[in-house]
């Protein structure tokens, strides 16, 4: 069964720095979602991706946030400076067209925990 | 948006029935129903969705009211691996917007052996 797959499962940095997420969405899906949830609450929507742009953003995905399709394969999620509290869980997710228009189903990866030192 | 309300947690014992109810009662008429739920260290799980008949798939039922303003999900025969946070989400096919997830608190279901 199709799946969505990210790297790394843990990733440790100190604060400040840049930290690239990577996310392989399942092939024939064209919308792509990155979510976070921070150790005890809720999981919470950062930003939509269809047709190489953004389509929808939360409050949380500020200048320091950007993501990528940088080939036919990965979708990436760049934090650009980080901070103590970008420290979550982050969610990659991508679903297809279908007859949904982006409205069907979400399958999600397993996560990459970010830990900001 | 609509907003959903679940309990907090419930639990039940292994190979019984379980009903995890969701009210829903500002629900509009475009609003579709998606269940998800999330398994201890791993992503969220579409789990079921409706818009006013009950389904069913092979993993659970729901069941609509029919006034909408409710809805409840059902596991036939609950197993240790359906020990999960449960998310009730409602979902507008007429917004633009309506793409991404708004995960709420969810219902802790814990299942006993």
């Amino acid at each position: 069964e199709p799946e969505v797959t990210q790297t790394p499962s843990h990733q440790v940095t100190q604060m400040g720095q840049e930290v690239i997420l990577r996310c392989v969405p399942i092939s024939n899906h064209l919308y792509f979602y990155w979510y976070r949830q921070i150790l005890g609450q809720k999981v919470e929507f950062l930003v939509s991706f269809y047709n190489n742009e953004i389509s929808e953003k939360s409050e949380i995905f500020d200048d320091q946030f950007s993501v990528e399709r940088p080939d036919g394969s990965n979708f990436t999620l760049k934090i650009r400076s980080t901070k103590l509290e970008d420290s979550a869980m982050y969610f990659c997710a991508s679903n297809s067209p279908g007859g949904g228009g982006g409205l069907d189903e979400q399958f999600f990866g397993p996560g990459t925990r970010l830990t900001v030192l | 948006d609509a907003k959903t309300t679940q309990p907090n947690s419930m639990e039940s014992n292994e190979e019984e029935p379980v009903h995890l109810p969701c009210n829903h009662s500002t629900i509009s008429g475009t609003d579709y129903i998606h269940w998800y739920r999330q398994l201890p260290s791993q992503g969220p799980e579409y789990v079921i969705h409706g818009l006013t008949s009950n389904v069913n798939n092979r993993m659970a039922s729901l069941a609509i009211a029919e006034d909408r303003k409710s809805s409840t999900l059902i596991l036939h025969r609950a197993t240790l691996r359906d020990a999960a946070v449960y998310y009730c989400i409602l979902r507008d096919r007429s917004s633009g917007s309506a793409r991404q997830l708004t995960f709420g608190s969810g219902t802790q279901l814990t299942v006993l052996p």
